[in-house]
């Protein structure tokens, strides 16, 4: 089955400090992996795919196929990088299918 | 990259009445998607919206209940038809080319009487 899993609901931290969060998959193909974000009162954008494998606003994450997850790593946390986050899947149709979402809050 | 504007933002509906959601994107997208957002939920796809043809449903959501229309590369619309409370829920509008990024609507809140 495919499925994307993000076990945690919230996720709280002060400024400053280092931020995972996590993401395992469940897929058959060869995955294609997001993480999207949606900051308050704003629409879900795309904050970074696996395949670009490039670090925005400071966030990276890394394909692991033998652990089936795709975990979303920041070494210092910032205050506006309070959201909810996404990871997702994308299925061979090229649509997605999505986590349940965590909500990382950052602390002053 | 791509712009979608869905409206209307929000609607407050009457049971057993049906509301049309329209998508407009500002360029040309092979891939529209059709995603519901149940309160405290994640991103539920509903539907592919597949230009000129009928629409592809997610196993639990069906053609009578969800119509979808998309008649050109920049439009679409989604309708929920015979309303229920259990249908109050943020619907989103997507679109993108296909292995490319997905770009999504601000959304729809409905809420149903």
């Amino acid at each position: 089955a495919q499925r994307v899993t993000q076990p945690e609901k919230l996720l709280s931290v002060f400024k400053g400090a280092p931020v995972e969060l996590k993401c395992n998959y469940s897929y058959s193909g060869s995955p294609e992996l997001f993480w999207y974000v949606q900051y308050s009162r704003q629409r879900l954008q795309l904050l970074l795919r696996h395949i670009s494998r490039e670090s925005i606003k400071g966030f990276t994450a890394d394909l692991n196929k033998g652990e089936t997850s795709f975990h979303l790593k920041k070494p210092f946390a910032q205050e506006e990088d309070s959201a909810m986050y996404y990871c997702a899947l994308s299925r061979s149709q090229g649509n997605l299918i999505f986590g349940k979402g965590t909500k990382l809050s950052v602390k002053p | 990259s791509a712009v979608i504007s869905q409206k209307p933002s929000r609607d407050i509906c009457q049971r057993g009445t049906s509301l049309t959601i329209q998508c407009q994107v500002d360029s040309q997208v092979t891939m529209m998607f059709w995603y519901r957002q149940q309160p405290g939920q994640s991103l539920t796809l509903i539907a592919t919206a597949n230009q000129g043809s009928e629409a592809t449903y997610e196993s639990g959501f069906v053609i009578d209940k969800f119509p979808i229309s998309r008649p050109n590369l920049t439009f679409s619309t989604l309708t929920v038809s015979n309303m229920s409370p259990e249908d109050s829920s943020i619907y989103l509008c997507s679109g993108g080319q296909y292995n490319e990024k997905l770009f999504f609507g601000s959304g729809t809140q409905l809420s149903v009487l």
